[in-house]
């Protein structure tokens, strides 16, 4: 089955840029999403489309996009922005997947 | 304003059978494809299955771990979505969340929680 593997945790201190990655372990790749969750609550869409931002997601979310690897990038974290992460995609059956989950702290 | 509101959550023995609903309203929901997504305790997120539009045949997919044994339906003129679970383990214990697709995942329900235990 399609795997989406994300590293289990990443922090950075206030200000700086932060990358979560997210690697597929096979070939074709469609499109990532990055869903934000912050404890009890339920999750968030903040990237669409590999690199495309809902309305009232802050610009200093982005994603890109590298071979089988997708990058969510937070650009000057904010404390806000600590929570987990987790990349999504769809597989050649139609079937979506989640990526293992980033927790994100912000020290 | 979108609303997705789950219910019918509880405890259940191994083996039994319990059905979600989840009432939607603030969209079109006929022209919408639903989905439900599960998160057990401390764990990611896992993918459970859809069910799409009438114009796509009110057609469904069913991840690998509950293929067989789940089961999604929905009435369009209740705006309303189901998940009928049968067989269940203790593994299927999770909040369980359903979730319209449109850019991607991006209205949820509030979640409802499912023990299946003895």
């Amino acid at each position: 089955s399609y795997e989406l593997t994300q590293p289990p945790s990443v922090s950075v201190s206030p200000g700086q840029t932060a990358r979560i990655t997210c690697s597929a372990d096979a070939l074709p790749k469609q499109y990532a999403y990055w869903y934000q969750q912050k404890p009890g609550q339920a999750p968030v869409l903040v990237i669409y489309k590999d690199n495309e931002r809902p309305s009232g997601i802050p610009e200093r979310f982005s994603g890109s996009t590298s071979g089988t690897t997708v990058t969510l990038t937070i650009s000057g974290v904010q404390a806000e922005d600590e929570a987990d992460y987790y990349c999504q995609s769809a597989d050649s059956s139609g079937t979506y997947v989640f990526g293992t989950g980033t927790k994100f702290t912000v020290l | 304003e979108v609303q997705l509101v789950e219910s019918g959550g509880g405890l259940v023995q191994p083996g039994g059978s319990l059905k979600l609903s989840c009432a939607a309203s603030g969209f079109t929901f006929s022209d919408s494809a639903m989905h439900w997504v599960r998160q057990a305790s401390g764990k990611g997120l896992e993918w459970v299955g859809r069910i799409r539009s009438k114009g796509n045949n009110y057609a469904t997919a069913y991840a690998a771990s509950v293929k067989g044994r789940f089961t999604i339906s929905r009435d369009d003129s209740k705006n309303m979505a189901y998940l009928q679970m049968n067989s269940l383990k203790t593994e299927d214990t999770a909040v369980y969340y359903c979730t319209t697709w449109g850019m991607g995942f991006d209205y949820w329900g509030q979640g409802i929680l499912v023990t299946v235990s003895s």
